[in-house]
């Protein structure tokens, strides 16, 4: 059974930082590309960025971009958000996404989501 | 960036009621187009991918159609698990956009 576990969330400052972990099971975890998802307390959903397969590529949001850094550690089954130069406005739920197998920009399996809350 | 709208933004229905769900494109994204649903305080479930294909496992009440920029979502009898917000999210070319989500409430 797929399971993905999202850690790492919690208070931080503006202009902090803060690294997210996904630790994933179930799955060759190699064989997949991840993504981050997030979503504001009460809004709608917005993806962050996704790594390909190997680290052979990422792509972020263009509003993370330069401020966020996706990564993997094929060795730990894990994925990873380091999460820089925080805005208040980056308060939301990050969830760690799978690729569908054979359709690379949908999600078939997801966390359940780690709090993120930017505040002074 | 693509942008994605959804409508209607809220949308109140009976059990056993047919439901559409509109999704468009600000341009082009041939067929990849995903819905999801989301319960509250639940992570997403994907239900259908490249428009119009069901993922493994959904119910087939649920089905997925395109005509150009529009997409649409239909629940050809609505069930009591179905009360959710479901979104519409494009993968034809970074960045990967969302649309605002429908609330689907019970009447």
């Amino acid at each position: 059974e797929v399971h993905l576990l999202e850690s790492g969330g919690g208070l931080v400052q503006p202009g902090g930082s803060l690294r997210l972990s996904c630790a994933a099971s179930g799955f060759t975890f190699s064989n997949f590309a991840m993504s981050w998802v997030r979503q504001a307390p009460g809004k709608g959903l917005e993806w962050v960025s996704v790594i390909y397969r190997s680290g052979s590529s990422t792509f972020y949001a263009a509003s993370m971009k330069g401020r966020f850094t996706i990564s993997r550690d094929d060795s730990k089954n894990t994925l990873y958000l380091q999460m820089n130069s925080l805005r208040v406005e980056d308060t939301a739920v990050y969830y760690c996404a799978k690729a569908h197998q054979g359709q690379l920009g949908t999600f078939d399996y997801w966390g359940q989501g780690t709090l993120v809350t930017v505040s002074s | 960036d693509i942008q994605m709208t959804q409508s209607p933004s809220t949308l109140s229905a009976s059990v056993g009621d047919r439901v559409t769900i509109t999704c468009r494109a600000s341009q082009s994204v041939n067929s990849w187009l995903a819905w999801y649903q989301q319960r509250p305080g639940k992570a997403p479930k994907l239900l259908i991918y490249q428009a119009s294909t069901l993922e493994s496992g959904v119910p087939s009440r649920f089905s997925g159609s395109a005509s150009g920029t529009e997409f649409t979502l239909t629940i050809s009898t609505l069930q009591p698990d179905d009360f959710a917000t479901y979104y519409c999210q494009q993968y034809n070319s970074y960045s990967w956009t969302f649309g605002q989500g429908t609330k689907v409430e019970i009447k």
